[in-house]
């Protein structure tokens, strides 16, 4: 089976910087994704890390060790925009399509 | 280029009914997973369709349907609604079974009372 574990939430102020960790337990492993929920709203994606490194985009940096089960967000330059539930996401070696959600992580961006 | 649509958006069923919902696919994708998500946690997956088979299934009951037509659009079904079934019902779009990215529409939110 498959563990996915996040802070449930997290607070920080408008442009500073917040780093989400994932930790993850899989019988195998075919990639790591981050999504983005604001509520009442679809999840839209973020970011997809198959290697060990970081990955950047924009004011977005996700990371990933495989030997670990480790992976973080990091947000930077904070905006209020970015309050909303961040959902880390394991595909399986064994299940091309299915992603193995985390509960997200609520974070909060205060003025 | 339209995203994933899902229909209807808002929907409430009596306990022990049934309900279909339906998903129209990104343009250029061919294959749909549905997903089951309970508030303030993250989606669970139901099952996944490509080329019109349910490939994939996640531990959801028999009640839990699905068929996917020519156009790549698809549908869940559930019959014999509890009021457990309460939740936001997302459909996600990629090419391919092992697509990188995977586009979610705006969700389903069904009530059962």
């Amino acid at each position: 089976g498959q563990n996915i574990d996040q802070p449930t939430e997290m607070t920080a102020t408008e442009g500073a910087i917040v780093q989400i960790n994932c930790t993850y337990q899989t019988s195998g492993f075919n990639g790591l994704f981050w999504y983005q929920q604001h509520a009442g709203e679809a999840p839209t994606f973020l970011s997809y890390n198959v290697l060990d490194g970081l990955e950047e985009k924009g004011r977005f940096s996700s990371f990933l060790s495989r030997s670990k089960g480790y992976s973080y967000l990091l947000l930077k330059e904070l905006q209020m925009k970015d309050s909303a539930s961040y959902l880390c996401a394991v595909r399986g070696a064994d299940s091309w399509g299915k992603l193995q959600f985390g509960a997200g992580t609520q974070v909060v961006v205060t003025p | 280029d339209a995203g994933v649509t899902q229909s209807p958006t808002h929907l409430i069923k009596t306990r022990g009914q049934q309900v279909t919902l339906r998903c129209s696919p990104k343009s250029g994708h061919d294959t749909v997973s549905w997903y089951q998500q309970a508030l303030g946690q993250g989606p669970q997956f139901i099952f996944q369709y490509y080329e019109e088979e349910e490939r994939q299934r996640g531990n959801f009951p028999d009640r839990f349907s699905g068929h996917q037509f020519p156009n790549y659009s698809s549908e869940l079904n559930v019959n014999a609604l509890l009021l457990g079934d309460s939740a936001l019902y997302l459909c996600a779009s990629s090419f391919g079974q092992g697509g990188a990215e995977a586009f979610f529409g705006q969700g389903t939110r069904l009530t059962v009372v």
